[in-house]
């Protein structure tokens, strides 16, 4: 049963524009959420992270939103650029334990 | 900088081998994680600790044991190698939340190829 759930596989978005990455979960206990960028042949590293009692974060280029009603977070990237070009995991922990529940992931291809 | 290694970027094993993947942090990080990732399927999680000699299986568990003699090193063992365990095999680290600036965030090595024939 996935908790985490990342319905699409693939994005393909134009240079300088938004690209939006969404991620949908069912585990009303998770309270944080992170999300992840993962070049081929390279472990995944950190992008951004939300608490729970936030329903924006914002860094740079990207903006993570929160709707915890919904059960739902999306990942914004304004402008995209080229090396934006990677995998994508949404992951999320709860506060009874140290581990991450990540999701399938979705592949974002910038054109330039 | 967090620095997570692991022992090789790609191993080839024949089915039946015993397979050890190994996997340094030099953080000082409490817990280590092992995870296997295949196309459509995400990370998903192997085993994990939290501290030396502690080890909690994750979500695959199956085929696979771990050691953790020392706080700074984290081995896979896959006792027996078959095929469906050719995967990407990834490795990280994290401090407890509680005494983290960025809490639940897990630090990640380059990763394991491995192909099992």
């Amino acid at each position: 049963d996935q908790q985490v759930k990342q319905n699409s596989p693939s994005l393909s978005v134009q240079e300088g524009r938004i690209s939006i990455l969404n991620c949908d979960y069912t585990n009303s206990m998770f309270d944080y959420f992170l999300w992840y960028k993962k070049y081929p042949a390279e472990g995944p590293t950190f992008l951004i992270s939300i608490s729970s009692i936030k329903d924006k974060n914002e860094d740079g280029r990207f903006t993570v939103f929160l709707n915890k009603s919904a059960k739902h977070l999306s990942l914004h990237i304004v402008p995209s650029q080229p090396g934006d070009s990677a995998v994508y995991f949404c992951a999320a922990s709860s506060a009874y334990g140290n581990k991450l529940v990540f999701g399938a992931g979705t592949i974002l291809r910038v054109k330039s | 900088d967090v620095k997570v290694t692991q022992s090789s970027r790609y191993l080839v094993k024949r089915t039946g081998e015993k397979v050890f993947l190994e996997c340094v942090q030099d953080m000082d990080h409490e817990n280590m994680f092992w995870y296997r990732q295949d196309p459509g399927l995400g990370l998903r999680l192997i085993y994990f600790s939290y501290d030396v000699k502690m080890k909690e299986k994750g979500d695959i568990p199956e085929g696979y044991s771990v050691s953790r003699e020392k706080k700074e090193r984290f081995s896979l063992i896959l006792e027996s190698a078959s095929t469906n365990q050719t995967s990407m095999y990834l490795c990280a680290s994290s401090l407890f939340p509680e005494d983290s600036p960025s809490p639940y965030e897990q630090y990640f090595g380059p990763g394991t190829r491995l192909t099992v024939t």
